[in-house]
């Protein structure tokens, strides 16, 4: 069964300072994995996600993951952390059925401190 | 409008009050899905419609009714609600291909309360 296992429920850093949010994954095949961000009393938006391409993965806002099988991982980083950051985000991985399901990750609250 | 929409926004309701969130998608999207967010959980989906056909139902309890009239739009229909419902309800659409990896776009939310 695919799972995604999200290791911190809650980041603190400085502005300025990079950004590590930690995801890991369990799937039985190679799996689409996403990562959605969500601010205050806002829906989900996509900031990025991998297809099986090419395991860094570029998203908005900076944010960057990279796929490493050998780890089942997909963390996410940003060089420099900006207060507009703060928010919750969710790692994602995919299941094909008939119709896409997604099965989220309990989700890492990011705190910026100026 | 663009993207998707949720209506409404807010909703209070007792226990024993009968009623209705509205989804809608302008992006051409032909699945759309409902899902659950409370807080200190995962988010959890609760149904999904293909082609208008509900091809998931993940063991929601017969007080919520989904219903897909078009591929526009998405209702979920409220009756007998207890307070453990209370929850952010998000809708989200997507374009399935079958391909796998298709992005899914959410809607703002509805935060139900009920009392």
């Amino acid at each position: 069964a695919q799972s995604v296992t999200q290791l911190d429920s809650h980041v603190s850093v400085s502005e300025g300072t990079p950004v590590l949010l930690r995801c890991n994954y369990s799937s039985s095949y190679s799996p689409s994995l996403f990562w959605y961000v969500q601010h205050p009393n806002k829906g989900l938006q996509l900031l990025l996600k991998y297809t099986s391409a090419a395991t860094l993965v570029k998203g908005i806002n900076g944010f960057e993951a990279e796929f490493k099988k050998s780890e089942t991982s997909f963390h996410l980083t940003k060089p420099s952390a900006h207060m507009s950051d703060a928010a919750e985000y969710f790692c994602v991985v995919s299941l094909i059925q008939r119709a896409q399901k997604l099965v989220f990750g309990q989700g890492t609250r990011l705190t910026i401190n100026p | 409008e663009t993207g998707v929409t949720q209506t409404p926004r807010h909703l209070v309701m007792g226990m024993t009050n009968k009623k209705s969130l509205k989804c809608e998608q302008h992006l051409g999207h032909n699945a759309m899905y409902w899902y659950k967010q409370s807080a200190k959980k995962p988010l959890e989906l609760m149904f999904v419609y293909s082609l208008e056909e509900r091809v998931e139902n993940n063991s929601v309890p017969s007080r919520f009714s989904p219903e897909c009239p078009n591929s526009s739009h998405l209702f979920l229909h409220l009756h007998t609600l207890q307070p453990e419902d209370s929850a952010l309800y998000l809708c989200a659409s997507s374009q399935v291909s079958g391909g796998g990896g298709e992005t899914q776009y959410f809607g703002p939310g509805t935060r139900l309360l009920v009392l």
